[in-house]
């Protein structure tokens, strides 16, 4: 069954609006989290790395202040799409690494993802 | 320099045939993991196959096996007797060092149809 939930699926709202999705370890603790936003037939883009108990780091471009990451417990990561508009119109995923210090054989483990569409 | 690069945008295959999927990759590190997913139209990423840059041997997880060649720094899927259900978007990703933070870095993708 699934390890990683990511809720909603999906979500169609209005331009101006503010949106939050959820990515929970089920079964684990994940000192580490990652969000990623995919276009359509194109690869993961990596967003930012969210570590439990501090500031997600983000990749060049990704504005911080649009795409705020809270990472607040082991098992819970949250990414807010604020004042959302029709170009953040997109595929958002998470994924999560089992354990503190994980060894470079653990896979991420991926959330079923996020559909959001901006009217 | 892309870290990662796959150069079969889409592939096609016959049921019941193999099928090899190409990535390459770059990196410094002398400790890396090497992995595939399998992406289907619906969005979730599967976790198919691992290959430590330590490995001597090819990793295989049933249908899927691995290519490792470390010095060409290929990391080739193969799947065995290809099923309908295998049609999908596949990724080759890694991840360099040892620690938790260290990103994943994935490939184009290849998309792949299986033929009846």
């Amino acid at each position: 069954g699934a390890v990683v939930s990511q809720h909603p699926s999906w979500v169609i709202c209005k331009s101006g609006t503010s949106v939050k999705i959820e990515c929970r370890s089920l079964d684990f603790q994940a000192t580490t989290m990652f969000w990623y936003r995919q276009f359509p037939k194109q690869s993961l883009m990596l967003m930012a790395t969210s570590n439990e108990g501090s500031k997600a780091t983000y990749e060049q471009g990704v504005e911080k202040d649009k795409f705020l990451i809270n990472h607040a417990s082991l098992t819970l990561s949250t990414l807010t799409v604020t004042s959302a508009h029709p170009e953040d119109s997109s595929f958002y995923i998470c994924s999560a690494l089992r354990g503190v210090f994980t060894q470079s054989h653990q896979p991420q483990h991926f959330g079923d993802g996020t559909r959001l569409s901006i009217l | 320099a892309q870290k990662i690069t796959q150069t079969q945008p889409g592939m096609f295959v016959q049921e019941k045939e193999a099928v090899t999927l190409d990535c390459t990759y770059d990196t410094s590190d002398q400790s890396y993991g090497l992995f595939w997913y399998k992406q289907p139209s619906s969005g979730e990423m599967i976790f198919l196959i691992y290959q430590g840059s330590y490995d001597e041997q090819n990793a295989t997880e049933g249908r899927y096996s691995l290519n490792f060649q470390k010095a060409r720094k290929s990391a080739n899927l193969v799947i065995s007797a290809s099923q309908l259900g295998d049609s999908a978007m596949y990724f080759c990703a890694m991840r360099e060092g040892l620690y938790n933070f260290n990103k994943f870095y994935f490939g184009s993708g290849t998309k792949l149809n299986v033929k009846p």
